[in-house]
């Protein structure tokens, strides 16, 4: 079946405006997780759905930033007002449960580059 | 201090060498992920362990939770090994599936 498909695959987009950012986990994955991997750093967590359950969002880096999970499906990340800094690639995984035995699949990832 | 340490950072290695990549931790863990991140920016899990060693293909993973260290080995290296390779944890603390990454290591093998 299909892997993990993010959109756009790369985003241009002039500072103060906002992005969306899309992604299709794979079918039947219950948890979906989003990352985010700056120029020469590592990765890091943003936030992570698992069912119907709240959001973890302690890793979102400002209020500027949201993410939804419709019908524990497809998600979408929210920066409002981009800034400089937020120029990244972002990636999303899915896992089949969120439990700690079971490998995440990844997208392959929004560049976005905020001018 | 990051709470999770790769060694080295940058490797590079002639096809056919034996190849180990560590990664340290510094908090109580429920599981470790192995990643492997191509040039062209694609993750793929290679391993997630709790304890003891797993093998695929040429790829060996083991961890020691007491010390709370695991290495990463590649056998007979290849070319296309070439990636970054990261080391993820899952700590216990929280109850979270809040996956905390190292900075990765950059293996380069030469043909």
């Amino acid at each position: 079946g299909a892997g993990v498909s993010q959109s756009p695959s790369n985003k241009v987009t002039e500072k103060g405006k906002d992005v969306e950012l899309r992604c299709d986990p794979i079918s039947g994955h219950t948890a979906l997780y989003w990352y985010r991997q700056s120029l020469g750093q590592g990765l890091e967590f943003l936030i992570y759905f698992q069912g119907n359950s709240a959001p973890d969002k302690s890793g979102l880096p400002s209020d500027r930033f949201s993410a939804e999970r419709t019908g524990g499906s497809v998600s979408t990340l929210t920066i409002q007002r981009t800034q400089q800094e937020d120029s990244a690639v972002y990636l999303c995984a899915s896992s089949l449960a969120s439990y700690s035995n079971q490998p995440q699949h990844f997208g392959d990832g929004t560049r976005l580059s905020i001018l | 201090k990051n709470e999770v340490e790769q060694s080295p950072q940058n490797l590079t290695a002639q096809e056919g060498e034996f190849i180990t990549i560590n990664c340290s931790y510094s908090v109580g863990i429920s599981a470790l992920h192995w990643l492997q991140q191509h040039p062209g920016g694609g993750i793929v899990s290679l391993f997630m362990l709790s304890s003891g060693k797993k093998k695929h293909g040429r790829l060996i993973a083991t961890i020691n939770i007491q010390e709370k260290h695991s290495s990463l080995h590649i056998t007979a290296s290849h070319p296309r090994d070439s990636a970054v390779y990261i080391c993820a944890v899952l700590p216990t603390q929280g109850g979270s599936e809040k996956l905390v990454f190292g900075k990765g290591t950059k293996l380069t093998v030469n043909p």
